[in-house]
């Protein structure tokens, strides 16, 4: 049962556009949502989170939007850069005792020159 | 570096040996978790600490794995009677609290030949 879903697998974007990368989630008991970047062999590098009360927050070239009616975030990077290239998880929990992280499958992306 | 540290990065070894990894989280952080990555898949939760308290285990984590936190800082999981389906990227992360971020190491990859 995947409570989160990244639907695509990968995403090119040329440098200086626009990344939008979304994620879905089934769970309606989420209420803090992240993304993480993660380069090969290394591990998932917090970017940026959100909690459910909002519906935006924003960090530099990155910002995240949650849409709770449609169980659906979504992040934004901009400028996108050579370097952003890796692979981008969302991740949801459930803040409580456990606080235990729900990850998607990951989207590749790569920013191409 | 005040990071969070896995070691080894890398394991290589035959089924049905023994295998133990370490995490040594950020210091301070009194939250400490384990998580399982396999190829195509984002990381999927095994166990996590709170201080020196094993609090939650997830049905992934059979019999043969194992979790200790001995003084509430570093943590060791341990694989006993290795098969080749626990090849996989074991990943530590540590947080200061149920409301913080969660802060990943660089994970062992481990393959069971």
């Amino acid at each position: 049962d995947q409570q989160v879903k990244q639907n695509s697998p990968s995403l090119s974007v040329q440098e200086g556009r626009i990344s939008i990368l979304n994620c879905d989630y089934t769970n309606s008991m989420f209420d803090y949502f992240l993304w993480y970047k993660k380069y090969p062999a290394e591990g998932p590098t917090f970017l940026i989170s959100i909690s459910s009360i909002k519906d935006k927050n924003e960090d530099g070239r990155f910002t995240v939007f949650l849409n709770k009616s449609a169980k659906h975030l979504s992040l934004h990077i901009v400028p996108s850069q050579p370097g952003d290239s890796a692979v981008y998880f969302c991740a949801a929990r459930i803040t409580g005792t456990a606080s235990k992280l729900t990850f998607g499958t990951g989207t590749r992306l790569q920013v191409t020159l | 570096d005040t990071g969070v540290s896995q070691n080894p990065r890398h394991k290589i070894t035959k089924r049905g040996q023994n295998v133990t990894f370490r995490c040594d989280p950020i210091s301070e952080h009194n939250r400490l978790y384990w998580y399982r990555q396999t190829l195509g898949q984002g990381p999927e939760f095994l166990t996590y600490f709170q201080n020196e308290a094993q609090l939650e285990k997830s049905r992934l984590l059979s019999d043969r794995f194992s979790a200790e936190r001995p003084k509430g800082s570093f943590s060791t999981l341990e694989i006993q009677r290795t098969e080749q389906g626990d090849s996989a990227m074991y990943l530590c992360a540590s947080s200061l609290g149920v409301l913080e971020t969660q802060y990943f190491g660089p994970g062992t990859r481990l393959l069971v030949l």
